[in-house]
This record gives structure tokens, sequence and C-alpha cells, in this order.
């Protein structure tokens, strides 16, 4: 498709499971970047890649939160040892460089019981 | 500290009328802002942006106007539609500051009503 896609849409966990989310970017972006949307709220910075290089990683919460693009395109979120805390819906996005919009995917829904 | 802020969390107008949404900022290096819009379970959508060069930029029905010294910028839609009605999201980024990591207000619901 033409836009970013992300998988799974839905995702239920165990407290304490690993979880690992897909960002699959808009073809040609350099840009991707991971948020974090709690309800009620504007979605917050996690991290952020330049192809395959993570230049910030100053929104991961804690060092439960890992993010990898190891050929530059797509990404995967990893969360180890799931928390309560960590339920929201996780938001992927893709740009061109420099002063560009960001364009988003639908979201993973992520929920610890 | 909320770096963006969304001061009204609802604003309802008429069909037909022009939607005034707002936005202030307190981080005076953040040099370029987006509008998106957002449905129930999809991702934001991207609407309008401009640059710190620029006062007002327009895009078919929407205009963003930016008042640098107020740290102020707001989204104007003329004339709303019913089709319009969502959560709206004001985001502002340093990208010449080497940050593009977009920072988001909490978001205002606009309902236009027929």
């Amino acid at each position: 498709g033409a836009g970013v896609s992300q998988s799974p849409r839905y995702k239920v966990a165990k407290r304490g499971q690993d979880v690992a989310l897909r960002c699959d970017p808009i073809s040609g972006h350099v840009s991707l970047f991971w948020y974090q949307q709690a309800l009620g709220q504007g979605p917050e910075f996690l991290t952020y890649f330049q192809n395959e290089a993570q230049l910030d990683k100053s929104g991961l919460p804690s060092d439960r939160f890992f993010a990898e693009r190891p050929e530059g395109s797509v990404s995967t979120l990893k969360i180890q040892r799931t928390q309560q805390e960590d339920s929201a819906v996780y938001l992927c996005a893709s740009s061109l460089k420099g002063l560009q919009p960001q364009h988003f995917g639908d979201g993973t829904r992520l929920s610890i019981l | 500290d909320q770096q963006v802020k969304q001061n009204s969390p609802s604003l309802s107008v008429q069909e037909g009328r022009i939607s005034i949404l707002n936005c202030d900022y307190t981080n005076s290096m953040f040099d370029y802002f987006l509008w998106y819009k957002k449905y129930p379970a999809e991702g934001p959508t991207f609407l309008i942006s401009i640059s710190s060069i620029k006062d007002k930029n327009e895009d078919g029905r929407f205009t963003v106007f930016l008042n640098k010294s107020a740290k102020h910028l707001s989204l104007h839609i003329v004339p709303s539609q019913p089709g319009d009605s969502a959560v709206y999201f004001c985001a502002a980024s340093d990208v010449g500051g080497g940050s593009e990591k977009l920072v988001f207000g909490k978001g205002m619901k606009l309902t236009v009503n027929p």
C-alpha cells in the first residue's frame, strides 16, 4: 500500500511477556518515528531513525523498550517484561528528511493484562 | 512541562461556518508547525503545515496562521463540513536544531453540526 502499515493492529499480552510491534514505512521515506499515545492525550515521542541509524531515543521510557531498523526500512519496537503502564496505542510515522510532514500509520493498540 | 498547549478541549460549530482552532507553544526554538486530524481507531492524518519563516499558509478550506511573537498558531476551516468532525492535534518541531521529533498538544475535539 501507499501508506504507513503497522501490525498487529491489536495486541493483548500478560504482564511480564515480551511484545514486538512492526512498522512498514512509506517507500523511500528516510525518517521513521515511534510515538506512544495514552487515552485522551497527544502522541508522545519515543524514538527516531534516519535510515538505519537511531538518532534519538530520548523518549523511550525505560531500558525495557528497544527499537531497531536494521536495513533502513521496516522497524520493530520491542517491549520486554511488559507492565500495565505500557498499555497504550503505539504509532509509527515516516517522512522525507527535513521540513516535511510525518505520515502516520493506524497504530497498534497494546493492552497488558 | 507541556511545550504545546491546546487549551480548549472541544468546539462545536454549525455547518458552513468558520472553525477556529488555537494552539500555544512555549519553546521559541520550534520552527515547523503542523496540524493533524484524527478519527477514532485511525492514526493522525496530516492536514497542513507552516514553517517559522511564514505567517500564513493556505490549502483549500484550511488556513494556518502563525504569530511567532505571541507563540501562537491557529487553524481556520472555512466552510466547516460535518466530515470535519474529529480530534485535531497541533504539533511542533525544532528542525533547525537537528530534531525532527514532533511535540503534540493534547488535542481538541471539533464537532460540526449539520
